[in-house]
């Protein structure tokens, strides 16, 4: 049974970079994409991207410009950078299992299944 | 503004049947398949329903889910209070070389 444990700074000032990492235990790990989504307080669920174990990353396109996710194979984690956060980014992140590699998302699930506990994380002066 | 559109709320009484729906365009619900989460208060979201009608181990089959061309739709028959929870759809879109794209989530209410 798969399971995702994230750790990460949970304070932050504006200006400064996000650092987020999830391990994931049990299951395959080559086998799927990974992902981040975060929840600010009160308000829904927002995807920001994932990777699979080769590197290749797909990123939301309103926050790509400051978004870097990466993998770290050896040890079965993956982690995400946000850069530049102001008060608009303090939220819940969760990293999630996303889609199984090479799948057609017309005829099977894409969205993420298996999800972490959350970080809150946030922004202020 | 979320991509898919979902009621802010939705309220039955113990017993009744509630559905959500969720709406979308050709580009996601109208090509792929939908998730259906339930998210109570202070944890992580869980998944309830993932390729648009299948239950994950555990989940019981008072949850179903249904699609219809770019509307996909969450009934929960048999009302329990411990069903009061946040409810989100989700969907792969294959716009933009492809992203994820959730709903603004329904606030269910029993009675």
């Amino acid at each position: 049974q798969v399971q995702l444990q994230q750790w990460g700074a949970g304070l932050l000032k504006p200006s400064e970079t996000l650092s987020l990492t999830c391990a994931v235990y049990g299951g395959s790990f080559s086998g799927y994409y990974w992902s981040w989504i975060r929840q600010p307080p009160g308000k829904g669920l927002e995807w920001i991207g994932e990777i699979n174990h080769s590197g290749s990353t797909n990123y939301n396109p309103s926050l790509k410009s400051r978004v870097t996710i990466s993998v770290d194979t050896s040890k079965n984690q993956f982690s995400l950078k946000l850069s530049s956060v102001t008060a608009a980014d303090t939220a819940v992140y969760y990293c999630a299992r996303g889609r199984m590699f090479r799948v057609d998302c017309s005829s099977t699930s894409c969205p993420p299944d298996v999800w972490g506990k959350g970080t809150t994380v946030t922004v202020s002066s | 503004q979320s991509v898919l559109t979902q009621p802010p709320s939705a309220s039955g009484t113990p017993g009744q049947r509630v559905t959500i729906s969720c709406s979308g365009s050709s580009s996601n619900i109208g090509s792929n398949t939908v998730n259906w989460y339930q998210q109570l208060p202070g944890t992580a979201p869980k998944l309830l329903i993932y390729s648009n009608n299948q239950r994950p181990s555990g989940v019981p089959d008072r949850f179903s889910g249904s699609k219809s061309g770019t509307s996909a739709s969450l009934a929960i028959s048999g009302l329990q209070s411990e069903d009061e929870a946040d409810y989100y759809c989700a969907a792969w879109d294959d716009s933009l070389n492809g992203h994820v794209v959730f709903g603004g989530g329904t606030k269910l209410t029993v009675l």
